[in-house]
């Protein structure tokens, strides 16, 4: 079975300073990927990125890196210079490649940018 | 425009009354995936698919039913709703090994 978790109910961090989004996962799947998601105030579903178990650099897009650290299991979220547009809720999420392929979700964190 | 559209955007019903929340997706996505979101319980899975005629229970089916008769519909079904369901749906899809989730822009329902 593959299980998400992300321990931060909530996170306030303040403008323009950098922020970690912990998530650590489980999985008995050789090949998966991770996610991040965005889902501001409007309420849809936003993709930031993405990291696959076999790449060997961590995936960064504009100011979203993620910290993959495979024996530790986890794939923490870092944002640099956080803007107030930044506050919203966060979700973690994998998907197993070899059994099932299906999407697991944790509970979310959500982030509240403080100007 | 690729997308998955998700309908009606809004529902408000009574216990017991049979309702569908549609959902499309003009990808050739085959997988499909429902999820209710409720507060401090993030996404949790009530069934997914990964192709036509093809289906499985997530976290959360007990209420719900499902069916892929074709490739691109993935309607949910509650056959007979109580307060509990009531929630915020999302309908989402990918690519059979795809590596992004695309979301519809969710159902709100509130059972009375």
């Amino acid at each position: 079975a593959q299980k998400i978790t992300q321990t931060q109910p909530g996170m306030f961090v303040q403008e323009k300073e950098a922020v970690t989004l912990d998530c650590t996962y489980d999985t008995s799947d050789p090949s998966y990927g991770l996610f991040w998601y965005k889902q501001p105030s409007s309420g849809e579903m936003i993709f930031l990125i993405y990291q696959g178990s076999y790449d060997q650099q961590n995936a960064t897009e504009g100011r979203y890196s993620l910290n993959f650290q495979k024996a530790r299991k986890s794939a923490n979220l870092v944002i640099s210079a956080s803007q107030l547009g930044d506050s919203a809720m966060y979700f973690c999420a994998m998907r197993g490649w070899n059994y099932g392929q299906n999407f697991v979700f944790g509970p979310g964190t959500r982030l509240s940018v403080l100007p | 425009e690729a997308q998955v559209t998700q309908n009606p955007r809004y529902l408000i019903t009574v216990t017991g009354k049979k309702l569908t929340v549609t959902c499309s997706q003009n990808m050739n996505h085959e997988y499909m995936s429902w999820y209710r979101q409720d507060p401090g319980l993030g996404l949790r899975q009530i069934y997914y698919s990964m192709n036509v005629e093809v289906t499985d229970k997530g976290d959360v089916p007990e209420g719900y039913k499902v069916s892929r008769k074709e490739k691109r519909n993935f309607p949910l079904i509650l056959e007979s709703p109580s307060p509990n369901q009531t929630s915020l749906y999302f309908c989402a899809s990918s690519l059979r090994e795809g590596v992004a989730l695309h979301f519809g822009n969710g159902t709100r329902l509130t059972v009375t």
